[in-house]
């Protein structure tokens, strides 16, 4: 069975700071990525995927994240941050045989003006 | 094209009762999740519906059960009631593959008393 572990349960980082939020897999054979984020009160929303091809992919709000297969990662980063990202952050992964996502414990991203 | 919708936001109910939640997917999606999210447990994945048909399960006990509709739509019932279900329920709906995002509702929030 598939496992995804986000090393960090909290991020605290200050406005206009570069965040990257880790996010690791158990599996190596074909798999599909994605990061979701759940702002309060609310479900969870698609940020962005991987399926296939490049292995870095953007979101529309200026967050990337790069699939690495030897290292079973999908670290999620953004350059400059603003306190409307504050947040928490879910990486999920399918494949592997199954099409039920597995989901990392989330990271809370805290902004600080 | 609309959102998934999740009735009702919020529902208080006392120990020993039971409740019904309903969740309509987004068109044209035969796949529906039933998640619960506690602060303690993360995200626990209950069952998929598709097309009708119970096609997952997780690790919840049997008081907690759901059906689909021929039109999609899916209410979660959960009977008998322990204060430990307290929690928000979320509903998801996809295509039903592995590289097939879920598309989220904002979840009804169930506190038991």
């Amino acid at each position: 069975a598939q496992s995804v572990t986000q090393l960090d349960s909290q991020v605290p980082v200050f406005e206009e700071a570069p965040v990257e939020l880790r996010c690791n897999y158990s599996s190596s054979v074909s798999v599909y990525l994605f990061w979701y984020v759940q702002y309060p009160n609310q479900g969870l929303q698609l940020l962005l995927k991987y399926l296939s091809g490049s292995t870095l992919v953007e979101s529309i709000n200026g967050f990337e994240a790069e699939f690495n297969k030897s290292q079973t990662s999908f670290h999620l980063r953004k350059p400059s941050v603003h306190i409307s990202d504050t947040a928490e952050y879910f990486c999920a992964v399918t494949g592997g045989g199954s099409y039920i996502p597995t989901f990392g414990r989330g990271t809370s991203l805290i902004v600080h003006p | 094209k609309a959102g998934v919708t999740q009735t009702p936001r919020y529902l208080i109910k006392t120990r020993g009762q039971q409740v019904t939640l309903s969740c309509s997917p987004i068109s044209g999606h035969r796949s529906v999740s039933w998640y619960q999210q506690t602060p303690g447990q993360g995200l626990q994945f209950l069952f998929e519906y598709f097309s009708e048909t119970q096609r997952n399960k997780g690790n919840f006990p049997g008081r907690f059960s759901g059906r689909q509709f021929s039109n999609s739509r899916s209410e979660m019932n959960v009977s008998t009631l322990e204060l430990g279900d307290s929690a928000l329920y979320l509903c998801a709906s996809s295509r039903g593959r592995g590289d097939s995002p879920l598309h989220f509702g904002n979840g009804t929030r169930l506190t038991v008393t």
